[in-house]
């Protein structure tokens, strides 16, 4: 079945110790997307790729950086995460070229400890 | 003012009844609207896809639409605890990014 991946599904880190958290897809999608959701909140966009064009959101702090080296990869990296980093981070893809519709992976829970 | 709102819960419902969330939205030229469903510690899943005014049925889900009063709506008919979850509007305000506006949910209890 076609589908978005991540890995890991938890993942803890130490407080300033930078993660990677990795996200696949097989929907063979043009646009990816990194979100964090925090309890009780809507997802935050951080920024999203069409194809390798990268959009980064105005409010997305430089401790947040993504990379996206083929169509079916795309990762997360927080270079020193803080207490206030821990979140669920969610990745989703959609068709672009006008369809809006957008499919997400599990999620990836972050904890900083 | 937030540029989607939904009424954050939780809406209790007895099993067997109508479930009915709400969403208004504030964009007026907003083209696409969706429908999550979020189980709590899952991530989204897209439950209904809207265009158009007027009701779309899918199953026991209907999503209705009115543009004009910038509001779009979710019905789940003969409601199952299993339908007990996190409903998110989203809308896609016709900017051209490829990107959605997302509210922050409706927490819906199916009581049995």
């Amino acid at each position: 079945d076609a589908m978005v991946i991540q890995n890991p599904r938890y993942q803890v880190t130490q407080f300033g110790k930078p993660v990677t958290l990795s996200c696949s897809q097989t929907l063979n999608h043009n646009v990816m997307y990194w979100y964090q959701q925090k309890s009780s909140q809507a997802p935050k966009l951080l920024f999203h790729y069409y194809d390798k064009d990268f959009n980064n959101e105005a409010d997305t702090p430089d401790n947040f950086q993504s990379r996206r080296p083929n169509t079916s990869f795309c990762f997360l990296d927080i270079r020193s995460p803080g207490l206030g980093d821990a979140a669920m981070y969610l990745c989703a893809t959609s068709k672009g070229q006008g369809v809006y519709e957008q499919y997400f992976g599990p999620g990836t829970r972050l904890t900083v400890t | 003012q937030k540029e989607v709102e939904q009424n954050s819960g939780p809406l209790s419902v007895p099993e067997g009844a109508i479930a009915s969330l709400n969403c208004t939205y504030s964009d007026r030229v907003s083209q696409s609207f969706f429908w999550y469903r979020q189980y709590s510690g899952k991530s989204p899943e897209l439950i209904m896809s809207i265009y158009s005014n007027g009701d779309k049925e899918d199953g026991r889900f209907t999503a209705q639409l009115n543009k004009a009063s910038q509001y779009v709506s979710l019905l789940i008919r003969d409601s199952q605890p299993s339908d007990s979850a996190t409903y998110l509007c989203a809308v896609e305000p016709n900017f051209g990014n490829e990107k959605l506006t997302f509210g922050t949910g409706t927490r819906l209890t199916i009581i049995p």
